[in-house]
């Protein structure tokens, strides 16, 4: 069983919808949580932490359920330059990286 | 300007010929990892290193070898190559502590193709 799993997508929605990212983990010492932007062929970059209080970045929210495991990502107000794969990971206290294997992301004109 | 460096950025190369993939970070971070990625499974961490001198495996490990000599450099080497080691390999560094210790910047990857 994969450490991180994530539905794959792709997911194609048009400017302006409001889209979810779901992503269950399998670890439950996991300790940090994050959502990292990828976009074709480039490296990954940090999206933002998740905290299990839930938290915010402009347009993205993020929510950790530790009694389910689960992690998502919520963006609202969805813009051409979202289009990219968002990766979910889950990482334990030994600064060991489980990476899902994204979720593809397209936003329509 | 910050930034994580790795060589060649593209590789072809025949089974058996040892190579060395090299990345280089001029962030002074303690932390450094080497990633493959593959189609269908995603980012996996193939060894990292929390110091000079200390190494440890990831979760795919076999037909690796990593070196941590300097603070900056984290070599990938393949000592004898096979195709099923055909990926996209990156380098990553972050913080061990620190307000970002969170947040891996990885380098712009390296594509390797193995005959």
């Amino acid at each position: 069983r994969k450490e991180v799993e994530q539905d794959p997508g792709p997911f194609n929605v048009p400017e302006g919808a409001t889209v979810a990212f779901n992503c269950t983990y399998s670890n439950s010492a996991s300790q940090s949580f994050f959502w990292y932007r990828q976009d074709c062929r480039k490296e990954p970059k940090l999206l933002m932490s998740v905290y299990s209080s839930g938290n915010e970045d402009g347009r993205f929210t993020a929510q950790l359920n530790r009694a389910s495991q689960y992690i998502s990502l919520l963006i609202r107000d969805s813009k051409l330059s979202d289009s990219a794969t968002y990766l979910c990971v889950a990482a334990n206290t030994g600064n060991q990286f489980y990476f899902g294997t994204g979720t593809s992301l397209t936003v329509i004109p | 300007e910050a930034q994580v460096t790795q060589n060649p950025r593209y590789l072809i190369t025949v089974t058996g010929k040892k190579l060395t993939v090299t990345c280089s970070q001029n962030m002074n971070h303690e932390y450094m990892s080497w990633y493959r990625q593959d189609p269908g499974l995603g980012l996996r961490q193939i060894y990292y290193s929390m110091n000079v001198e200390v190494t440890d495996k990831g979760d795919v490990p076999e037909g690796y070898k990593v070196s941590r000599k300097e603070k900056r450099n984290f070599p990938l080497i393949l000592e004898s190559p096979s195709p099923n080691q055909t990926s996209l390999y990156f380098c990553a560094t972050k913080e061990l502590a620190g307000a970002s210790y969170n947040e891996q910047f990885f380098g712009p990857g390296t594509r390797l193709t193995v005959l």
